[in-house]
């Protein structure tokens, strides 16, 4: 069974700050890992991927994460916030199984960016 | 290469009345998810087909909710009769060999 867990539903930081939002998961198999992005009145869309590859994922705007084994980790960073990284995060693990893959996805967190 | 479609964006319905949405994966696509994503929650997944054939339908509703996806390409999600707790955005997305799914901008239905 998967399972993932965001920790904080909010979080607020000041444009040029660091952005960490921490997820954590559970799976009885490797995992794929996923961080997605959702704006406003859109679909998904994906940030990184961690596929069992190098462990330091970079992904899109300046975003990356660590997959960390031994903590069952894969936080998101960003060393430098800008007001339009404002929006809603999602962390998702998967695995393969019958028919192909099965995708979980936390509660998400939503980012603020002040000025 | 053309995105994931949804129709509509958004319904408004009354409670106990039926609504569909349709969906059109990326072409070449054999897996199809359907999830509810409630306001505040993250998306839960309601069906998943490979082709045109259905690999989990666990948290489908099924007293109320149907889906298809003849020919195992665009898909059909139905709910039948619509109640309150039904407003969600409904999202539609698609993978192929791996596990990566793309999303479509999903169906913002409101039960009133």
């Amino acid at each position: 069974a998967q399972s993932v867990t965001q920790l904080g539903s909010h979080v607020s930081v000041s444009e040029g700050a660091l952005v960490l939002l921490r997820c954590n998961y559970s799976s009885s198999v490797p995992p794929y890992l996923f961080w997605y992005v959702q704006y406003p009145n859109q679909g998904l869309q994906l940030l990184l991927k961690y596929t069992s590859a190098a462990t330091l994922v970079k992904g899109i705007n300046g975003f990356e994460a660590e997959f960390k084994k031994s903590e069952t980790s894969f936080h998101l960073t960003k060393p430098s916030a800008h007001m339009s990284d404002a929006a809603e995060y999602f962390c998702a693990v998967s695995s393969e199984g019958t028919g192909g893959f099965k995708t979980i996805f936390g509660a998400g967190t939503r980012l603020f960016v002040k000025a | 290469e053309a995105g994931v479609a949804q129709s509509p964006r958004y319904k408004i319905i009354e409670k106990r009345q039926s609504v569909a949405f349709w969906c059109n994966p990326i072409s070449g696509h054999a897996t199809l998810y359907w999830y509810q994503q409630i306001l505040g929650q993250g998306p839960k997944l309601l069906i998943q087909f490979q082709n045109n054939g259905v690999v989990d339908d666990s948290q489908l509703p099924k007293d109320r909710f149907s889906a298809e996806r003849l020919k195992g390409v665009d898909s059909t999600l139905k709910i039948q009769p619509a109640k309150l707790e039904d407003s969600a955005v409904y999202l539609c997305a698609s993978s192929s060999l791996d596990p990566e799914a793309f999303f479509g901008q999903g169906t913002r239905l409101t039960v009133v």
